[in-house]
């Protein structure tokens, strides 16, 4: 059974930094690996999707990458702007189970 | 154009009663989900469906019922609400991407329900 992981649970740090969410999964045999935000009191919007043949992908300041084999996702965000502060998921897909995620990092920018 | 909506977007009800929460997708989706988000804030899916084939989280009592009268749209029933039921519940689609995956998932904006 997937499990997904993610680290930190939460990250403070002052607008302008570079960061990088970290997501780990123990069963390789992914279909794809989504990121998702969440704002408060709303619901998911998906960020980047990465195949599972694919090794990254870039949306503007954001660069997710994949390693199916060591079973990690990192998402990357690049000058880091009060406006990201938000929960960021990582979700994989695998098979019956649908996508099956992570607990969330609670990101906060610091004006 | 809300690309998935769901209502109500708050529902306040006691426990033992029935409830039902609609969603509604215009994006040509083929298949469609419920999922649960707790207290913790932690996601589980619930349901997927398409005009195939409903798959059903073994976790999830039978007082919950999905009914899709249509592609669009898939309705999430619950019976004898209990408190431990309190939760949003969102519904989300995608289109199949082939060989058993997936595309990009969409999600509404999420339905609170408090179980008093």
């Amino acid at each position: 059974k997937q499990e997904v992981t993610q680290i930190p649970a939460a990250l403070s740090v002052p607008e302008g930094e570079n960061l990088v969410l970290n997501c780990s999964f123990t069963d390789s045999a992914i279909y794809n690996l989504q990121w998702f935000r969440q704002d408060p009191g709303k619901g998911l919007t998906s960020l980047l999707l990465i195949q599972s043949s694919q090794r990254e992908q870039t949306s503007g300041r954001l660069n997710a990458s994949l390693d199916k084999s060591s079973g990690r996702s990192t998402l990357y965000i690049a000058a880091s702007q009060p406006g990201d502060s938000a929960t960021y998921l990582c979700a994989a897909q695998g098979g019956a189970d649908g996508l099956t995620f992570g607990k969330g990092t609670h990101l906060i920018i610091q004006p | 154009d809300t690309a998935v909506s769901q209502t109500p977007k708050y529902l306040v009800t006691q426990m033992g009663n029935d409830k039902s929460i609609k969603c509604e997708q215009n994006l040509g989706h083929d298949t469609m989900y419920w999922y649960k988000q707790d207290s913790k804030k932690f996601l589980k899916i619930m349901f997927s469906y398409n005009n195939k084939e409903l798959i059903i989280n073994e976790t999830v009592p039978n007082r919950f019922s999905p009914k899709s009268p249509d592609k669009a749209h898939l309705n999430l029933h619950i019976n004898s609400l209990e408190l431990g039921d309190s939760a949003v519940y969102f519904c989300a689609s995608s289109q199949d991407a082939g060989g058993g995956a997936s595309g990009e998932l969409f999600f509404g904006e999420g339905s609170r329900l408090t179980v008093l």
